[in-house]
């Protein structure tokens, strides 16, 4: 059971650049999210998904596209790279609403030139 | 969503408690008190959940006074991989975590 898998652990993007982040799980989790962490800062939260073929924007969605086509699978679109993108992405899975049982993955480090 | 108030930063010896308060003064009725612990380069760890009273797990007590505005998360006898920032989150339903900065906790030998 690998919990929440993030790839690629660490990027570095040239301004204008665009790239997808990966996100997948497997505890069949409905509800699937993407945070940012800036230097010093709590996560805030990008994009939103509470099943297949449902999402929505989060605090900070702006410069970010996301689809669900499958439960597994979350990914995070950057659609033209810069540097105030420059963040650690963390993906987050749970079974239900609330607060409880959320399991984020460990990160993607991404920085942008 | 409740806002939450909690120290930036503590410091503590090994194996001694800390004590972590966080303050959430316009917490709703059906909202519930979460604390999640971030290592460094890690994604955060749900720790434990309440709401009202005391909650014990194998990591870590909650207290929650009567009034709810305020909780305390509670580490017994902490070691060095304690050290750690720690989250106090106020909520209910929500789809959306709400974080703030935090307390960073330094655990000193």
């Amino acid at each position: 059971n690998a919990g929440v898998t993030q790839t690629p652990k660490f990027q570095v993007l040239k301004t204008g650049q665009s790239m997808t982040l990966q996100c997948a799980q497997d505890m069949n989790h409905e509800y699937m999210s993407w945070y940012r962490q800036d230097p010093g800062m709590g996560l805030r939260l990008i994009h939103y998904s509470v099943g297949a073929g449902i999402t929505d924007q989060g605090e900070v969605p702006n410069g970010y596209n996301v689809s669900r086509s499958t439960t597994e699978d979350f990914p995070l679109r950057l659609l033209s790279a810069a540097p105030s993108q420059t963040s650690v992405y963390f993906c987050a899975s749970s079974s239900g609403t609330g607060f409880y049982g959320y399991t984020f993955g460990s990160g993607t480090r991404l920085t942008v030139v | 969503l409740a806002k939450t108030t909690q120290p930036i930063s503590m410091d503590s010896y090994e194996g001694q408690e800390v004590n972590i308060t966080c303050s959430h003064n316009n917490i709703a009725t059906n909202d519930y008190i979460t604390w999640y612990q971030q290592f460094p380069s890690q994604g955060p760890r749900f720790i434990i959940q309440g709401y009202k009273t005391k909650v014990t797990n194998e990591v870590a007590s909650l207290f929650i006074p009567a009034d709810r505005k305020s909780s305390t998360l509670s580490l017994p006898r902490v070691s060095l991989s304690d050290t750690a920032v720690y989250y106090c989150l106020v909520g209910a339903g929500s789809y959306q975590l709400t974080f703030g900065k935090g307390t960073k906790l330094s655990v000193i030998p």
